[in-house]
């Protein structure tokens, strides 16, 4: 069974820091490529960040960029996201999610979800 | 433009047929997938690609694609298909991206 787990949420202040773990089980994680999306209390889903299967290749949404990162550890079968000078709006549910292995790019397998809250 | 649109608020009766638009550029390239959320949960996803329905998905669920709309009908809607419903998709430079969401009632 393909189960993802976050891990690392919070409350942290406005210019802190947090670093995000989503481990997982079940399937051949070197082999897909892994992604964050948040969701914002309320509001919408919104892709953060992207990485490929190997590592080589790695995305940021305009709004992450410069101030996340995302990391992975194929031995660890885990996925993280490193956030730097935190904002207000980066305040959501965090979700990681696996990418389909073939055909159109949709995640196929999510995990519950670890909660940011940047507040003073 | 980068973007993914949706109607924020859709309803149907039950058992009646419900489609569910996302319209952008992108969607003329890049086939559009949708995903269905209810309160407190993960998203799951419904359809993906032209057609396709993961394991477990009811076939009630069918997606489809037209120019720039990509669409999710519900053929005999239930009342356990009551939800918030987000079609994604991506551009050409590997950026993905959901449209704002769409809230179905199940009447």
């Amino acid at each position: 069974e393909v189960q993802l787990v976050e891990s690392g949420g919070g409350l942290v202040k406005p210019g802190g820091s947090l670093r995000l773990s989503c481990a997982s089980s079940g399937f051949t994680f070197r082999s897909y490529s892994m992604h964050w999306v948040r969701q914002a209390p309320g509001k919408g889903l919104e892709w953060v960040s992207s990485i490929s299967s190997s590592g080589n290749y790695i995305y940021y949404a305009d709004s992450v960029k410069g101030r996340f990162t995302i990391s992975r550890d194929n031995a660890k079968t885990s996925v993280f996201l490193q956030m730097n000078s935190l904002r207000a709006e980066d305040t959501a549910v965090y979700f990681c999610a696996r990418m389909i292995l073939v055909g159109a790019t949709a995640f196929d397998y999510w995990g519950p979800g670890t909660l940011v809250t940047v507040s003073s | 433009s980068s973007e993914l649109t949706q109607d924020p608020a859709v309803s149907v009766a039950l058992g009646q047929t419900v489609r569910i638009t996302c319209q952008g550029d992108n969607l003329r390239t890049y086939y559009g997938n949708w995903y269905q959320q209810k309160p407190g949960q993960a998203p799951v996803l419904v359809i993906h690609g032209k057609n396709n329905r993961p394991s477990g998905i009811s076939d009630r669920f069918s997606g489809s694609t037209s120019g720039n709309t990509s669409s999710l009908t519900i053929t005999g809607a239930q009342a356990e298909d009551e939800g918030d419903y987000y079609c994604g998709s991506r551009d050409s430079d590997d950026h993905l991206m959901f449209g704002g969401g769409t809230k179905l009632t199940v009447l």
